[in-house]
């Protein structure tokens, strides 16, 4: 079955510290991994995709055949951090992207 | 460029009645996909249009069906509201299946 795992619904960190939000996935073939944020009162966007191998905002996610993750980790957590993430995974079945069910991190001053 | 539109923001449905969403993606877009947004299950896919067939289908019920328009506009409707239909629906754009989409703010839908 195709499925994305968050395993923390929230993850409080205070300001300055490292911060990592676990995705473990479950896919045949060769999945394309995303991380989507969602900032208070905002819509939902694209925070990076492994495809581009890039930093946003200081975060950085590798994927991980393996260990089948997609953990998404930035060493300085910073106040305006604190938002819902979701790790998204596609395609599906269903040619979709599949969805976690999401992490709330809260940076605390 | 103007970002993924949808309309209206909030609607309040009683049991029973039916409602239509609508969405207006980015200039371009051919494919819109909608989602279900609840606090218990998270994003659940409802459907994807792309070029003004359905292309793709999650698991909900019929009482669920979209379409989508020549200008790449769509619309979703909800017969026969339950309760359990209540939930923030997002709607996203773009350019091709599986790449970036880019996401409406979505219609919070309450049923009373």
């Amino acid at each position: 079955a195709q499925r994305v795992t968050q395993p923390e619904k929230l993850l409080s960190v205070f300001k300055g510290a490292p911060v990592e939000l676990k995705c473990n996935y479950s896919y045949s073939g060769s999945p394309e991994l995303f991380w989507y944020v969602q900032y208070s009162r905002q819509r939902l966007q694209l925070l990076l995709r492994h495809i581009s191998r890039e930093s946003i905002k200081g975060f950085t996610a590798d994927l991980n055949k393996g260990e089948t993750s997609f953990h998404l980790k930035k060493p300085f957590a910073q106040e305006e951090d604190s938002a819902m993430y979701y790790c998204a995974l596609g395609p599906g079945s269903q040619g979709n992207l599949i969805f976690g069910k999401g992490t709330k991190l809260s940076v605390k001053p | 460029k103007a970002g993924v539109t949808q309309t209206p923001r909030y609607l309040i449905k009683t049991r029973g009645q039916q409602v239509t969403l609508s969405c207006s993606p980015i200039s371009g877009h051919r494919s819109v996909s909608w989602y279900q947004q609840t606090p218990g299950q998270g994003l659940q896919f409802l459907f994807e249009y792309f070029s003004e067939t359905q292309r793709n289908k999650g698991n909900f019920p019929g009482r669920f069906s979209g379409r989508q328009f020549s200008n790449s506009r769509s619309e979703m409707n909800v017969s026969t509201l339950e309760l359990g239909d209540s939930a923030l629906y997002l709607c996203a754009s773009s350019d091709q299946s599986n790449t970036e989409a880019f996401f409406g703010q979505g219609t919070r839908l309450t049923v009373v």
